[in-house]
């Protein structure tokens, strides 16, 4: 069974810009979850999809959004980038439900703010 | 929101001896606890959970306790090999609806000395 996937791997970006990841989840999976991690932060979460409605959000600003397609895949967005979203963006997998809700993750983006 | 601490941010033993990472945790909504492992430019991957009804779980080398009263919980790993070198993450998350956003530690950089 193929992993989770991230797409692109590395981004550079200047502030002010926007910029749009792309996450597709193991075969069969509802659920994506988004995670920052930087090295002064650690890895602190995003937002959750799951059969395409967000169902939890973490405390970023409005400037990070995401959707969720039919078939599970996910997209993040970032508008009007800031030289602090420099991070490695992380997107895990599941299938969502209590008794099935181990993630696994994507390799990340890798994004820079110029 | 939940909140997890987790010590020590870096433990260096010998090879061959045990090693201990602990975390504890504010939410006693909280319900599911996985830990994480991440080398080197790598993604996390899951190495070990439990959920709060069970107090301890083994895998191999691999055991992790918990104490919902204390609102703490460890991992242990023995015989610990070069291999075992990486970060470590644990983290918590409530499984009531299903939201699957995980709050993490800031990790832990084990170092195996030979």
């Amino acid at each position: 069974k193929a992993g989770v996937t991230q797409t692109p791997r590395y981004l550079i970006k200047t502030r002010g810009q926007q910029v749009t990841l792309s996450c597709s989840p193991i075969s069969g999976h509802r659920s994506v979850s988004w995670y920052q991690q930087t090295p002064g932060q650690g890895l602190q979460f995003l937002f959750e999809y799951f059969s395409e409605t967000q169902r939890n959000k973490g405390n970023f600003p409005g400037r990070f959004s995401g959707r969720q397609f039919s078939n599970s895949r996910s997209e993040m967005n970032v508008s009007t980038l800031e030289l602090g979203d420099s991070a490695l963006y992380l997107c895990a997998s599941s299938w969502g439900t209590p008794q099935g809700n181990e993630q696994f993750f994507g390799p990340g983006t890798r994004l820079t703010v110029l | 929101g939940e909140n997890v601490e987790q010590h020590p941010s870096t433990l260096s033993v010998q090879e061959g001896d045990s090693a201990v990472i602990k975390c504890t945790y504010s939410d006693s909504a909280s319900n599911y606890f996985p830990w994480y492992k991440q080398e080197l430019g790598k993604r996390p991957q899951l190495i070990i959970d439990i959920r709060s009804n069970v107090g301890e779980k083994k895998d191999q080398r691999i055991a992790v306790t918990l104490n919902k009263t204390a609102k703490h919980f460890s991992l242990h790993i023995t015989e610990t090999q070069p291999e075992d070198s990486a970060v470590y993450f644990c983290a918590a998350n409530w499984l009531d609806g299903g939201a699957d956003g995980l709050t993490f530690g800031k990790g832990t950089h084990l170092i195996i000395q030979p």
